[in-house]
């Protein structure tokens, strides 16, 4: 079983470009999550997906979007690239969201720099 | 504001015991996990709690009070691959996670 895997494991992106990270699990997890890991910060939450069709805002939505059009995919999309957007990509997914205790599961991230 | 504060960095020698830990300030609390991040890899998950005392598993135990907002991750016996970094985490009342920045543990054979 892969778990989760994201694409692509690092990327160089000119300012001002569109790119789609992308990321895949195979547990049918109902939860899915994008978060960001800066040197120093904690895992920030962009946005997250209760379940397939659904959508929601973390806490540093803005120059990104997702879409949840079933189970196992969750997209992000960058669509005007500028470099405080350079950082690592975590995707990761739950069995639930609301109920205790249930761990995420992490894909192994993708490296993203924009100049 | 919700806020989860840890050390940056903490040195131990292998063979020995290390405690990490870990403040929390969440708006409502639903459970706080502890995660283990080694360098250029993913956060795994190592315990959740949430209720009161200690969690045992293997070489790692976990403890919480609620009342005091304090958590702490035990390590004993430590290895050289339990260099990496630990990462704290606590549920909010929207159940949504609120990340530490990690301690990163540095162990000396």
């Amino acid at each position: 079983t892969a778990g989760i895997t994201q694409a692509p494991t690092s990327q160089i992106l000119a300012a001002g470009r569109s790119m789609t990270l992308r990321c895949t699990q195979d547990m049918r997890h109902n939860a899915m999550y994008w978060y960001r890991q800066d040197l120093g910060l904690g895992l920030r939450l962009i946005h997250y997906s209760n379940t397939a069709g659904t959508t929601g805002k973390g806490e540093v939505p803005d120059g990104y979007s997702v879409s949840r059009a079933n189970t196992d995919d969750f997209p992000l999309t960058l669509a005007s690239a500028v470099p405080s957007q350079t950082s690592v990509y975590f995707c990761a997914s739950s069995d639930s969201i609301g109920a205790g205790g249930h761990e995420q599961f992490f894909g192994p991230g993708t490296r993203l720099t924009v100049l | 504001g919700q806020n989860i504060d840890q050390p940056t960095e903490m040195t131990a020698t292998e063979g020995a015991i290390v405690q990490i830990n870990c403040t929390y300030q969440t708006s409502g609390f639903n459970g706080l996990f502890w995660y283990q991040q080694h360098a250029g890899e993913a956060p795994t998950f190592l315990s959740y709690n949430v209720l009161d005392g200690l969690e045992e598993k293997g070489r790692f135990s976990s403890f919480l009070s609620r009342s005091k907002g304090y958590s702490y991750l035990l390590l004993k016996e430590l290895q050289m691959k339990d260099s990496a970094s630990y990462l704290c985490a606590a549920f909010d009342s929207n159940y949504q996670l609120i990340w530490g920045a990690g301690t990163k543990l540095i162990i000396k054979p």
